[in-house]
């Protein structure tokens, strides 16, 4: 079936530091969400992305989704001690709209 | 407006007890999935509904969960009888339905966090 791949499982950085997580389909995927789950939390929204080759930004946050449209990635510029969380992808099959796939996540950890 | 809204928000039960968790979803959102999350995991979905109708239970247990939202609205999942293996957080989430082919962003409430002893 259907996998979404997430890498790496765990990163520990330094308050200051870039991070990124990075997320690959077994199948082309028609769009891909980003969430953030902080520890004790639930999963919060932060981006979809849709169009092959497409970058977004939100701050210090840069979301891209490959030209195939089989990956994509999450990089934080300088983080913060407000990062720490798991940060989760979830792709949509392109045969298969409104079931979202879920990557087991990127757990992030900030030293201040 | 208020979010999606879960209840209890933690149970503690033993095992062969059953149990069940309720959700009130974003008021307007057609859509509502219960997703169950064990500790360290990505959200595994166990239910959508769009409306009152289940449109994808395959990862449902059906021996032991069953789910209802007979009015299109909240909705009930519960587990008869609970095994040690079934406690985690059990999420509820709901989408608005719109009208174009693209996934729809989930907004996500609390949790209930099950412990079977």
């Amino acid at each position: 079936g259907q996998q979404v791949m997430q890498i790496p499982q765990y990163q520990h950085v330094q308050e200051g530091e870039d991070f990124t997580t990075y997320c690959n389909s077994s199948t082309t995927l028609s769009n891909i969400q980003w969430y953030k789950q902080r520890p004790g939390g639930h999963p919060v929204f932060l981006i979809q992305l849709v169009k092959s080759g497409e970058v977004k930004k939100q701050k210090r946050l840069t979301f891209q989704f490959g030209e195939a449209k089989k990956n994509s990635s999450l990089h934080i510029t300088a983080t913060q001690t407000t990062d720490v969380g798991t940060y989760f992808c979830a792709g949509n099959n392109a045969g298969n709209n409104r079931k979202l796939i879920w990557g087991l996540g990127t757990s992030l950890a900030v030293n201040p | 407006e208020a979010g999606v809204v879960q209840s209890p928000r933690y149970k503690i039960i033993e095992k062969k007890q059953p149990v069940a968790f309720w959700c009130n979803p974003i008021s307007g959102h057609n859509t509502l999935y219960w997703y169950r999350q064990n500790l360290g995991q990505g959200p595994e979905l166990l239910i959508r509904y769009e409306n009152e109708e289940a449109v994808d239970d395959s990862q449902l247990p059906k021996d032991r969960f069953s789910a209802e939202r007979l009015k299109g609205v909240d909705s009930t999942l519960k587990i008869q009888p609970a095994e040690l293996g079934d406690s985690a957080v059990y999420l509820c989430a709901s989408s608005p339905q719109r009208g174009d082919s693209s996934t729809d962003t989930q907004y996500f409430g609390p949790g209930t966090r099950l412990t079977v002893l």
